[in-house]
């Protein structure tokens, strides 16, 4: 497709319940971005990938969180354990280049909404 | 610690006037900007970027300006339409790192 694919669009799972949450990037974007939007607040950064570097994971909120990319394709969050603060928006962005080096933007999908009951 | 602040969650203007979005930042190492804009349910849209050497950036409708000694940026939307109606975030970025910080937005509405 011509943007970021996200799935599922919403998932609703019981607290200490495995998620895991699926981004298709923009074919030929090297950049991947995963975000968590909570209500009423920012859009939060949680890891980014760079082509075949290591990733930043300086944003994961703790090590319940991981996220994994096969080269400049598909990526997955997984969040293991769920908690009831976990419910948020999650949305992944790419990008052309290393954004932030190269001021390219970033094109972000739909998002997953996931509630934890 | 929120290092971009939007401080107004809404605001209201009417069809055909100028909307003004602002945005506060603290830290003094960004150098990059952005706006996007968000419709419910869709990820935000990139709207108009802003490097830090640049005081003014314009894009048909759309004009960002940046005020460094007050870390402070705006957008104009002159004139404002009813599709404009949307949340809009800012985000900032530095140039040694790989993170977008962004603002917790801004909900335009615009009255036909």
């Amino acid at each position: 497709g011509a943007g970021v694919s996200q799935s599922p669009s919403n998932k609703v799972t019981e607290k200490g319940k495995d998620v895991e949450l699926r981004c298709d990037p923009i074919s030929g974007h090297t950049a991947l971005y995963w975000y968590r939007q909570r209500l009423g607040q920012g859009l939060e950064f949680l890891i980014y990938f760079q082509g075949n570097s290591a990733p930043d994971k300086s944003g994961l909120p703790s090590d319940r969180f991981s996220a994994e990319r096969t080269g400049e394709s598909v990526s997955t969050l997984t969040i293991q354990r769920t908690q009831q603060e976990d419910s948020a928006v999650y949305l992944c962005a790419s990008s052309r280049q290393g954004t932030v080096r190269s001021n390219q933007p970033q094109h972000f999908g739909d998002g997953t909404r996931l509630s934890i009951l | 610690d929120q290092q971009v602040k939007q401080n107004s969650p809404s605001l209201s203007v009417q069809e055909g006037r100028i909307s003004i979005l602002n945005c506060d930042y603290t830290n003094s190492m960004f150098d990059y900007f952005l706006w996007y804009k968000k419709y419910p349910a869709e990820g935000p849209t990139f709207l108009i970027s802003i490097s830090s050497i640049k005081d003014k950036n314009e894009d048909g409708r759309f004009t960002v300006f940046l005020n460094k000694s007050a870390k402070h940026l705006s957008l104009h939307i002159v004139p404002s339409q009813p599709g404009d109606s949307a949340v809009y975030f800012c985000a900032a970025s530095a140039g040694t790192g790989n993170q977008f910080y962004f603002g917790t937005g801004t909900s335009l509405t615009v009255i036909p």
